[in-house]
C-alpha cells in the first residue's frame, strides 16, 4: 500500500507553546487529508478534513483557531496545536487518500503522541 | 449522525477463531472498514467492503449486510500477536471515516 509519513513520533512541549506536525504522503498524490485524535483506551475522533489548496473542514466541537491545518500541497499537510495545554495531550494521527477513481482507502501515517507539561 | 457499536474487549484462545461484530446507523453509507491498531501504533487496513458478502484475506474475512447495518470480522487460526485493538469504521458522506469504539482482543495460550 501507498506510505504516509508523520512526523514527529512523539514530541513533549511546554505549556502554553505551539507544536507543528507533519504528515506527508510518499508515493501518492494526496487530495485529502484527515486529522484524528485519540485518548487512551479510546477511538479515533476525526478532528478536521483537508483538501489541498483550500480551507479545512473542522468538525464540531474541534476549535479552528487552536487547531491550524494546512494543505498546501498535495504531498503535505500540516496540523499546528497552538497554545498547548495538557488537556491537548493525545495521540493525533494523519490519514491519507488520493483522489482516483480507485482510491478506496485511506493510509495512516505512524501517529504523534504529544505531551504538553 | 453516524453511531457504530462493536464490543469493548473479546478473549479467544490461540489456533482458534474469533468473530468480532459490528453494527452500525450512518446517515450515507460508501464502505465499511476495519483496521488493526497495536497499543501506541497508528491503525493498519485489514479489508473493505461496500457490497453484501464475505472478502476474504488469507486468515482474515469480512463480512457486510448493509440492509441489517451489519459487518463482522473473522479472524481463524488465531496467534498471540493478533492481540490487538480491532476498529469498525463507516465511510459516509464527504469521504470521512467515523470510527467505533473498537474491540480489544486478547489471545491467550
Amino acid at each position: 500500500g501507498a506510505v504516509v509519513s508523520q512526523h514527529p513520533s512523539w514530541v513533549i512541549c511546554k505549556s502554553g507553546t505551539s507544536v507543528k506536525i507533519e504528515c506527508r504522503s510518499l508515493d501518492f498524490q494526496a487530495t485529502t487529508m484527515f486529522w484524528y485524535r485519540q485518548f487512551p483506551k479510546q477511538s479515533l475522533m476525526l478532528m478536521a478534513t483537508s483538501n489541498e489548496g483550500s480551507k479545512a473542514t473542522y468538525e464540531q466541537g474541534v476549535e479552528k483557531d487552536k487547531f491550524l491545518i494546512n494543505h498546501a500541497s498535495l504531498t503535505l499537510s500540516t496540523l499546528t496545536v497552538t497554545s498547548a495545554h495538557p488537556e491537548d495531550s493525545s495521540f493525533y494521527i494523519c490519514s491519507a487518500r488520493g483522489g482516483g477513481l480507485g482510491d478506496t482507502e485511506a493510509f495512516f501515517g505512524q501517529g504523534t503522541r504529544l505531551t504538553v507539561v | 449522525g453516524q453511531n457504530i457499536d462493536q464490543p469493548t474487549e473479546m478473549t479467544a484462545t490461540e489456533g482458534a477463531i474469533v468473530q468480532i461484530n459490528c453494527t452500525y446507523q450512518t446517515s450515507g453509507f460508501n464502505g465499511l472498514f476495519w483496521y488493526q491498531q497495536h497499543a501506541g501504533e497508528a491503525p493498519t487496513f485489514l479489508s473493505y467492503n461496500v457490497l453484501d458478502g464475505l472478502e476474504e484475506k488469507g486468515r482474515f474475512s469480512s463480512f457486510l449486510s448493509r440492509s441489517k447495518g451489519y459487518s463482522y470480522l473473522l479472524l481463524k487460526e488465531l496467534q498471540m500477536k493478533d492481540s490487538a485493538s480491532y476498529l469498525c469504521a463507516v465511510r459516509g458522506g464527504g469521504n470521512k471515516l467515523t470510527f467505533g469504539t473498537g474491540t480489544q482482543l486478547k489471545v491467550e495460550l
